[in-house]
């Protein structure tokens, strides 16, 4: 079965950077885009971006441009997501999901979440 | 960016109740829409994709409808366990955005 599953929560100073696994089980890795969607608390999501582990190009959304980095190891089926210069705002559970990338766009698995907090 | 917007923000409702909630967008998307169930503490599943498409194993009681810029998430006959936060979000153009939610809580 179709599973991603994330790695644990991090608890992190600001300034510092983070770096959260998605591992993919269940499915070819390289046929599906890996997204990153975050949450903060009691808040709505947040697109982030996404990578096509086949070829290992990005797309970014403009507001984490220069400070996210996805990335894979397609090798370990596993795809990565680090956020640079963490301020308190960045603090949520980050989710990872899966999308085929045809024509149309969904994301019909999810990772179970990774919280993030950001604290001094 | 496309921005999305949803009404109502947050509704209670009872079990059997035919719910619908409104999602529109700023520019035309066509039918670029998927709809999102989220429970407390849980990660998003997907109900509805391409505006109408039921996905596989979720129950009839739901649907979906719309094109252009506004869209709806329907629930026929709202059971137990469809009391959550409903997401719409845009695939029509990056970055693909969700709008602010609607909570369903039990009246």
């Amino acid at each position: 079965q179709v599973q991603l599953v994330q790695s644990g929560a991090e608890v992190k100073k600001p300034g510092a950077s983070v770096k959260v696994s998605c591992k993919a089980s269940g499915y070819t890795f390289t046929g599906y885009y890996i997204y990153w969607v975050r949450q903060a608390p009691g808040q709505g999501l947040e697109w982030m971006g996404r990578i096509n582990p086949n070829s290992g190009g990005t797309s970014y959304a403009q507001k984490f441009q220069d400070r996210v980095t996805m990335t894979r190891d397609t090798s370990i089926s596993t795809a990565y997501m680090e956020l640079s210069r963490l301020r308190s705002d960045d603090t949520a559970v980050y989710y990872c999901a899966r999308d085929k990338g045809d024509v149309y766009n969904w994301n019909d698995y999810w990772g179970q979440g990774t919280l993030v907090t950001v604290s001094s | 960016d496309i921005q999305m917007t949803q009404s109502p923000s947050s509704l209670s409702a009872s079990v059997g109740d035919r719910l619908t909630i409104t999602c529109r967008a700023s520019q035309s998307i066509s039918n670029y829409l998927n709809w999102y169930q989220q429970k407390p503490g849980k990660a998003p599943k997907l109900l509805i994709y391409a505006a109408s498409n039921l996905r596989s194993g979720v129950p009839s009681r739901f649907s979906g409808s719309g094109s252009g810029t506004d869209f709806t998430l329907t629930i026929s006959s709202l059971q137990a366990e469809d009391f959550a936060t409903y997401y719409c979000q845009q695939s029509y153009s990056t970055p693909f955005t969700f709008g602010p939610g609607t909570k369903v809580d039990i009246k």
